[in-house]
């Protein structure tokens, strides 16, 4: 079965500072991964994904993510933390042969962003 | 840009009772998804829907709930007897195709509190 943890349910940097939502995945067959974020009282918005294609990812708001197989780990990373990113961010895979393309979540972190 | 809409955005119920989440997915998307978080929980996948079958459902999704099609738009989430426990955030998400690696766009849900 596939899962996938995300340590840390809280993490806090200062604004300016690099931002590293970590990620690791379970899977038996080659994963698809994602990255959600969910601003207070919305839905889940996508900032990236990877598809078996490139290693390194790019989504939006500057955020980008990078797949090792070895590692089994999709981390989340930002250069320089702005006040807007403070949201919740959940990693998901999905990809089981035995699957409906549902996806499976991890737990979530929360990103603080100091001032 | 498209989004996926749902109603309502709060609703408050008396254990017993039967709700029906509304969702409109977007428009030419085919697959449709509900998912529910409870409160400090991970995201938990209840169902998939695909040309008017549920293509999978999870552990979650007993006899109480049902999903309907109604017309080309909407996408209904029904829990005929709500117990305390289907507290929670439910989500609707919709993709424009299967395939592991598609997107899936979230509405920002329905906050249900069953009393």
């Amino acid at each position: 079965a596939q899962s996938v943890t995300q340590l840390g349910s809280h993490v806090s940097v200062s604004e300016g500072a690099l931002v590293l939502l970590r990620c690791n995945y379970s899977s038996s067959v080659p994963p698809y991964l994602f990255w959600y974020v969910q601003y207070p009282n919305q839905g889940l918005q996508l900032l990236l994904k990877y598809t078996s294609a490139a290693t390194l990812v790019k989504g939006i708001n500057g955020f980008e993510a990078e797949f090792k197989k070895s590692e089994t780990s999709f981390h989340l990373t930002k250069p320089s933390a702005h006040m807007s990113d403070a949201a919740e961010y959940f990693c998901a895979v999905s990809g089981s042969k035995d699957s409906s393309y549902k996806l499976i979540f991890g737990s979530g972190t929360r990103l603080l962003v100091r001032p | 840009e498209p989004e996926v809409t749902q109603t309502p955005s709060h609703q408050v119920t008396q254990m017993g009772q039967e709700v029906i989440l509304r969702c409109v997915p977007i428009s030419n998307h085919l697959y449709f998804y509900w998912y529910r978080q409870i409160l400090g929980q991970k995201v938990e996948f209840l169902v998939s829907f695909y040309n008017n079958e549920i293509s999978e459902k999870s552990e979650i999704f007993d006899d109480q709930f049902s999903v309907e099609r109604p017309d080309g738009s909407n996408f209904t989430l029904k829990i005929r007897s709500t117990k305390l426990e289907d507290s929670a955030m439910y989500f609707c998400a919709s993709s424009s195709s299967g395939g592991f690696g598609k997107t899936q766009y979230f509405g920002p849900g329905t906050r249900l509190l069953v009393l």
